[in-house]
């Protein structure tokens, strides 16, 4: 199946920090979403992003499809940007990374 | 609307036990799907379903069954639980023609002992 890497694996912010989160893929990325999941256990559907670049608030992704990685980049982070995030090939089948623990401290 | 809710949402279960993992989304989507979350790990798909009555495997199957009946519950089956199928199991579901755009319930974690 398709390999997914993330970095960095941890990492821990001052608010208002901004950060960039890296997905690699072992194959040519057809489809890509990126996830979050809160302290809590709950996950949410943040883009789906198989190619360009796409915006949602502080938030936004890009996607080099031919160069197989995507970015998440967060702005001026919050606490409640805290926990983890996940890219996935999605396809036929869906491939998760292990994700980027970010932890954003006041 | 109450999305995707899943129960338990926790269970210990000795080794060699059986259960059964429920699900229930009342958006009306076409796709459902379960997951399993080893601690520190990603989510891997075990099972799909793009309809009632039609349901496929996903990356790791073995030991679970799956039944769509109807369009609203997607139940997960664990015949003979082993220690090794201690996680956390994620359901969610998508619409028709936005298979991407997946909803998640809470998750049940599970305990093999």
């Amino acid at each position: 199946g398709i390999q997914v890497e993330q970095s960095p694996p941890d990492l821990i912010l001052q608010e208002g920090a901004n950060s960039t989160l890296r997905c690699n893929f072992s194959d040519s990325v057809n489809n890509l979403q990126w996830f979050h999941q809160n302290p809590w256990g709950q996950l949410i559907n943040l883009f789906y992003i198989p190619s360009g670049t796409k915006q949602n608030g502080r938030l936004s992704a890009t996607t080099v499809a031919t160069e197989r990685y995507s970015l998440l980049y967060i702005s001026s982070s919050q606490t409640t940007d805290s926990g983890v995030y996940f890219c996935a090939y999605t396809g036929n089948q869906f491939y998760f990374g292990t994700g980027t623990s970010l932890t954003v401290i006041p | 609307n109450a999305g995707v809710t899943q129960t338990p949402k926790f269970r210990i279960l000795k080794i060699g036990q059986s259960m059964t993992l429920q699900c229930t989304q009342d958006m009306n989507h076409n796709y459902m799907y379960w997951y399993r979350q080893d601690p520190g790990m990603g989510l891997k798909l075990i099972y799909y379903s793009v309809g009632a009555g039609i349901t496929d495997k996903g990356e790791v199957p073995n030991g679970y069954n799956v039944s769509r009946s109807t369009t609203e519950d997607f139940p997960l089956r664990l015949e003979l639980a082993a220690p090794s199928q201690t996680s956390v199991y994620f359901c969610a579901s998508s619409p028709l023609g936005s298979m991407y755009e997946q909803y998640f319930g809470p998750g049940t974690r599970l305990t093999v002992t």
